[in-house]
């Protein structure tokens, strides 16, 4: 089946540390993205990825990093200079300047 | 910001019932899509009307678009109790692409059996 595979999916950390969201998609897609979504609150943007080897900031880069060597692949880290990260986190991706997303199944964040 | 906002932000109806939530924002769109979630998951891809359209249909889903008020609304017609979920839109600016959509907080729809 084609999608967007996220894992874990419940993630735990403890202050001090960084952690690492996995996010690989088989669509064959270039463009790929990563939101936070808090309770009752829409989707942020965190980063996002429309070619291999290349990202750009969102709108709430801070404390977060990417890296993108592979099409299929999209990893996020939740550094430890991100003082808040318990959070809902989504990954998507679309074919290159397209339109429509397309979601993985979130992972939920917290903090120890 | 041009972010959508959703009204209501809760609604609760019985199955067979309609829903309808409406979406406004501010600022000029190329096009303007709704998503659905069901707790604890992703989004899911529902319809995308563009700025020059004024209606669109899906299945029992039914999107309209005014312009000129800068506000759109999905209809759900006959709902079914698997309708149950957050129903988001997201604005496409005129300029850029899918890094520029900007989603509301949501409606929360409730179909009760």
């Amino acid at each position: 089946d084609g999608g967007i595979t996220q894992s874990p999916k419940y993630l735990f950390r403890k202050e001090g540390q960084n952690v690492t969201l996995s996010c690989e998609q088989n669509l064959n897609h270039d463009a790929m993205y990563w939101y936070r979504q808090d309770p009752g609150q829409g989707l942020r943007l965190i980063y996002y990825s429309q070619i291999v080897n290349d990202f750009q900031k969102g709108d709430i880069a801070e404390g977060y990093s990417v890296s993108r060597e592979k099409k299929e692949s999209f990893p996020l880290t939740v550094t430890s200079a991100q003082k808040n990260p318990t959070a809902f986190y989504l990954c998507a991706s679309s074919m290159n300047r397209g339109e429509k997303l397309f979601f993985g199944s979130g992972t939920q964040l917290s903090v120890l | 910001s041009q972010q959508g906002e959703e009204d209501p932000q809760a609604l609760s109806i019985q199955e067979g019932e309609n829903a309808t939530m409406n979406c406004s924002y501010k600022t000029s769109i190329n096009n303007l899509q709704w998503y659905r979630q069901n707790s604890g998951r992703g989004l899911v891809h529902l319809i995308l009307i563009r700025s020059n359209e004024r209606e669109k249909h899906s299945g029992r889903l039914r999107v309209t678009l005014d312009t000129s008020k800068k506000s759109s609304s999905l209809l759900i017609t006959a709902s079914r109790a698997a309708d149950t979920a957050s129903y988001f839109c997201a604005t496409g600016p005129r300029q850029g692409g899918s890094e520029k959509l900007v989603f509301g907080k949501g409606t929360k729809l409730t179909v009760n059996p």
